[in-house]
C-alpha cells in the first residue's frame, strides 16, 4: 500500500535559519507529491505539488524535489519567519485518477524570534 | 477560486444529542467529496469518500451509521454525527475534488466538535 514518512517534530528554529523536513514515501507506480501546510486551529492549505519524477514545487519561498530515485520529496526553505510556524504535511496521492490522499503525520514547526 | 466552506466552525454539544456538519464547494463542482477526522497533534484519519448521489465509501473502523454522509449536489456534502459521546470529540475536516482539479483536494477549515 501506499505510505508516507515524515520527520517527527516539533522542529525549533530561529527566524531566518535554514528549514528542512524530511518526507519519503512508498507507493506504486507514480504518485503526485503534495505539501500542506496547518496553522493554527485552521484546515490545511496546499503548500506545493510535484506530479512528476524531478519536479520542483515552489511556493512562498518553500520548494521540494520530487525524487524518485530516492523516493523523497524534502521540503526546504532558506530562510524562516516567525508566521511559519505551524504543521507540515507530507502527502500522495497516486496516479490512478483517484485522488484520495494519504498523509504523513505531519511535522510541527516553530520559529522563534 | 476552489474555495470550500464547513459550517459550523465549531460546536458544543450534549451527550446523546446529534450534530450536522457541513461542507460546501463555494466555486467549483465538487465530484468527490472527502471527511476526515484529526485528533490533537496527529495527522488526518480518512473517515469516508462520497461521490455525489451515490453512497459513501467508509474507512475501516469507521461506523457508518455513527457518522451518517450525505452528498445530495455537486456543492454540497453534510456530516451527522448520531448520538455523539464525548469520545466524538475532535476536529472534523471535510475536502473536496472536481473534474477541473486531477489529484488535487481543497480543504474546508475544519469544525471543532465537542461533546460534553
Amino acid at each position: 500500500g501506499n505510505s508516507v514518512t515524515q520527520m517527527e517534530g516539533p522542529v525549533t528554529l530561529s527566524e531566518e535559519a535554514f528549514l528542512t523536513i524530511n518526507c519519503t514515501y512508498t507507493a506504486t507506480g507514480y504518485p503526485s507529491l503534495f505539501w500542506y501546510v496547518q496553522y493554527p486551529g485552521e484546515g490545511l492549505q496546499l503548500l506545493l505539488k510535484a506530479t512528476k519524477a524531478d519536479d520542483k514545487g515552489s511556493n512562498k519561498g518553500f520548494e521540494a524535489t520530487y525524487r524518485k530515485e530516492t523516493t523523497s520529496f524534502h521540503l526546504e526553505k532558506g530562510s524562516v519567519q516567525v508566521s511559519d510556524s505551524a504543521v507540515y504535511f507530507c502527502a500522495l496521492t497516486p496516479n490512478s485518477g483517484y485522488s484520495t490522499l494519504t498523509f504523513g503525520k505531519g511535522t510541527m514547526l516553530l520559529v522563534s524570534p | 477560486g476552489a474555495v470550500v466552506s464547513q459550517h459550523p466552525s465549531w460546536v458544543i454539544c450534549k451527550s446523546g444529542t446529534s450534530v450536522k456538519i457541513e461542507c460546501r464547494s463555494l466555486d467549483f463542482q465538487a465530484t468527490t467529496m472527502f471527511w476526515y477526522r484529526q485528533f490533537p497533534k496527529q495527522s488526518l484519519m480518512l473517515m469516508a469518500t462520497s461521490n455525489e448521489g451515490s453512497k459513501a465509501t467508509y474507512e475501516q473502523g469507521v461506523e457508518k451509521d455513527k457518522f451518517l454522509i450525505n452528498h445530495a449536489s455537486l456543492t454540497l456534502s453534510t456530516l451527522t454525527v448520531t448520538s455523539a459521546h464525548p469520545e466524538d470529540s475532535s476536529f472534523y475536516i471535510c475536502s473536496a475534488s472536481g473534474t477541473s482539479g486531477h489529484n488535487e483536494q481543497f480543504f474546508g477549515p475544519g469544525t471543532r466538535l465537542t461533546v460534553l
